[in-house]
């Protein structure tokens, strides 16, 4: 158990949708990540958060956001879903900003229909 | 930054000490390799990270060559449970964040 949660663990919609991944960093930790994950394709990492700031942004679509609320937790939005959107979404955190020591919750799986 | 390569499949006997190579022939003077793994579909895993020294934890050893253009990563004594994609992460991007290869697929049979 890494100590990052993340909810829900399952979510099945339909395309042009909107839902909102949820996740809990271990206690202590600053920064929060975001990873996308397809099928049989390596992690793609999407936005990083550090104590409520956005800190570097990656290959994150537009109609994709996130935000860290001051009890730290983090919400990633996925809008206007397409089939490709299907995939793993993890939530990492961190002790700071540039630490690559990053600890993973255990992700939430996307179907879109 | 670094250029990456690994393995893509491996298999090791379980019992036996599992050797994971890594080369980053590219690899900036104080730039760490980072080593992760994922249990099928679980999230990725920390396992051990060194910059020019061996290191050792629980977990794993990590040998990094004097010149540091390549790692091995080892699993002393590897259970079936350390079936995974064992990734090798020396590269970061212009906004400090790891660089994901496609691992390499380490499978431990009975």
């Amino acid at each position: 158990d890494s100590g990052v949660t993340q909810t829900p663990k399952h979510l099945i919609t339909a395309t042009g949708q909107r839902v909102t991944l949820r996740c809990s960093p271990r206690s202590g930790d600053l920064s929060v990540y975001w990873y996308q994950q397809s099928l049989d394709q390596g992690l793609q990492f999407l936005i990083q958060y550090y104590n409520g700031e956005e800190r570097a942004k990656g290959n994150i679509l537009e109609r994709f956001s996130a935000q860290q609320f001051p009890d730290l937790h983090s919400e990633l939005n996925l809008s206007s879903l397409e089939l490709g959107d299907s995939a793993l979404y993890f939530c990492a955190s961190s002790v700071d900003t540039r630490q690559r020591e990053q600890y993973f919750g255990p992700g939430t799986r996307l179907t879109v229909t | 930054d670094a250029k990456t390569t690994q393995p893509p499949s491996m298999d090791c006997a379980e019992g036996r000490a599992a050797n994971l190579p890594c080369n980053h022939s590219t690899i900036s003077g104080n730039e760490y390799v980072y080593w992760y793994r994922q249990i099928h579909s679980q999230g990725p895993q920390y396992i051990i990270h060194g910059l020019k020294n061996n290191e050792t934890n629980e977990m794993a050893s990590l040998i990094i060559t004097e010149d540091r253009k390549s790692s091995t990563l080892i699993l002393p004594h590897a259970t079936l449970r350390d079936t995974a994609v064992y990734y090798c992460t020396p590269e970061i991007d212009s906004n400090y964040q790891l660089i994901w290869g496609a691992g390499t697929k380490l499978i431990i049979k009975p």
